[in-house]
């Protein structure tokens, strides 16, 4: 079955310094969307990105999905302590979303 | 509300107990997607609603879960004889049903501890 993997799992950062994650999927998906979750919240929607090569920036936040529309990375300038939280990638290819594992992001003050 | 809600917020039950869980999901919305998380883990898929119907169950891990959703709205997730493997937190999501692959939002989640 269709499976979307994320790396890395962890990653810590001094405050400042930037920050990336990446995510693939095992099969063309029709969409991507991306998920930030606070410690102890719920997942919150950040973007979708549905063209191939598509990138997309929110703040210092900048979102690319791959020309094969298999992968796609979130990257975050500057991290501040706010960015703390895992961020989630989610595949979609028709109604179901497959969620990616989720990188963990803790930043030091 | 204008969000996703569910109830209860936190449930502690013994194993061999049976527990529903509630989701409110927006007004209006179609589509509701059931998700288990595990400590420290991602999201794991257990059923989609469209409507009333759920077309894919494919995610509910055994034959003790059970989901239905009535009025196109509510949806009760009930685990029968629980197990301490089923501790977790349920989410639950919804979507509009404009288009397949639309902004899922999320309620606060179930925090299931089985003793």
């Amino acid at each position: 079955g269709q499976q979307v993997m994320q790396i890395p799992q962890y990653q810590h950062v001094q405050e400042g310094e930037d920050f990336t994650t990446y995510c693939n999927s095992s099969t063309t998906l029709s969409n991507i969307q991306w998920y930030k979750q606070r410690p102890g919240g719920h997942p919150v929607f950040l973007i979708q990105l549905v063209k191939s090569g598509e990138v997309k920036k929110q703040k210092r936040l900048t979102f690319q999905f791959g020309e094969a529309k298999k992968n796609s990375s979130l990257h975050i300038t500057a991290t501040q302590t706010t960015d703390v939280g895992t961020y989630f990638c989610a595949g979609g290819s028709s109604y179901k979303l497959i969620f990616g594992s989720g990188t963990r992001l803790l930043v030091r003050p | 509300g204008a969000g996703v809600s569910q109830s209860p917020s936190n449930k502690v039950t013994e194993k061999g107990k049976d527990v529903e869980l509630r989701c409110d999901p927006i007004s209006g919305h179609t589509a509701l997607y059931w998700y288990r998380q595990s400590l420290g883990q991602g999201l794991e898929f257990l059923i989609y609603f469209q409507g009333n119907s759920a077309p894919d169950k494919s995610g509910l891990p055994s034959d003790r879960f059970s989901a239905e959703r009535t009025g196109g709205s509510v949806s009760t997730l009930t685990i029968q004889r629980t197990q301490q493997e089923d501790s977790a937190v349920y989410l639950c999501a919804s979507r509009a049903g404009t288009t397949l692959t639309g902004t899922q939002y999320f309620g606060p989640g179930t925090r299931l501890t089985v003793l």
